[in-house]
């Protein structure tokens, strides 16, 4: 049973317009939501964060959605850049439960094209 | 600053052959280590995850087996791959809230 969702596959962007990345989740407990941009043949790498007691966080051209009543989280990326081509996943966990172990979604390769 | 280091990059073993794949963390002690595997289709995948020195839990019934023989030492093991373990492995540490991860070994089984 998938508990993060990230149900496109891919999306592709024009450069300098909004891209916008979806992320659903199932457990009601997760408290703490993160997303990581991956580029092929190395590891991911943090990109922004927001925890449940937040609905926005901003960080530059990055921005993170959350509607806890949905379960979704959203990132928007304004405005978009060819470097931004990535896979990007979302993630999230329960803070200080178990192992605090992050779980996360197949991911979204995103195309930002010239 | 915490630094983690994962090796090889690249593998290419046969089927039934072994695999012994290193994590090390420096910077940092007592951290939570994992191993997750990238395949197709399938996004992240926790495998294994360790709280400490020979503590190991394992997230899904597999070929693979994990060690931690010390505090800051991970590693992924097998006795006889398999054509399925072919992925992209990738080691990582929890800070406070956020993973960190390695570089990520790409293994190939053929």
């Amino acid at each position: 049973d998938q508990q993060v969702k990230q149900n496109s596959p891919s999306l592709s962007v024009q450069e300098g317009r909004i891209s916008i990345l979806n992320c659903d989740y199932t457990n009601s407990m997760f408290d703490y939501f993160l997303w990581y941009k991956k580029y092929p043949a190395e590891g991911p790498t943090f990109l922004i964060s927001i925890s449940s007691i937040k609905d926005k966080n901003e960080d530059g051209r990055f921005t993170v959605f959350l509607n806890k009543s949905a379960k979704h989280l959203s990132l928007h990326i304004v405005p978009s850049q060819p470097g931004d081509s990535a896979v990007y996943f979302c993630a999230a966990s329960v803070y200080g439960g178990s192992q605090g172990n992050l779980i996360f979604g197949k991911g979204t390769k995103l195309s930002v094209k010239p | 600053s915490q630094t983690i280091h994962q090796w090889p990059a690249t593998l290419v073993q046969p089927v039934g052959s072994p695999l012994s794949l290193e994590c090390t963390v420096e910077g940092t002690s007592n951290p939570n280590l994992y191993w997750y595997r990238q395949a197709a289709g399938r996004g992240l995948q926790l495998l294994f995850y360790s709280v400490g020195i020979g503590q190991i839990s394992s997230e899904v019934p597999q070929n693979l087996s994990a060690s931690r023989p010390q505090d800051r030492q991970f590693i992924l093991s097998s006795k006889k791959l398999l054509l399925s373990d072919s992925g992209f492995y990738l080691c990582a540490w929890r800070g406070r809230m956020r993973a960190f991860f390695g570089q990520g070994t790409r293994l190939t089984v053929v």
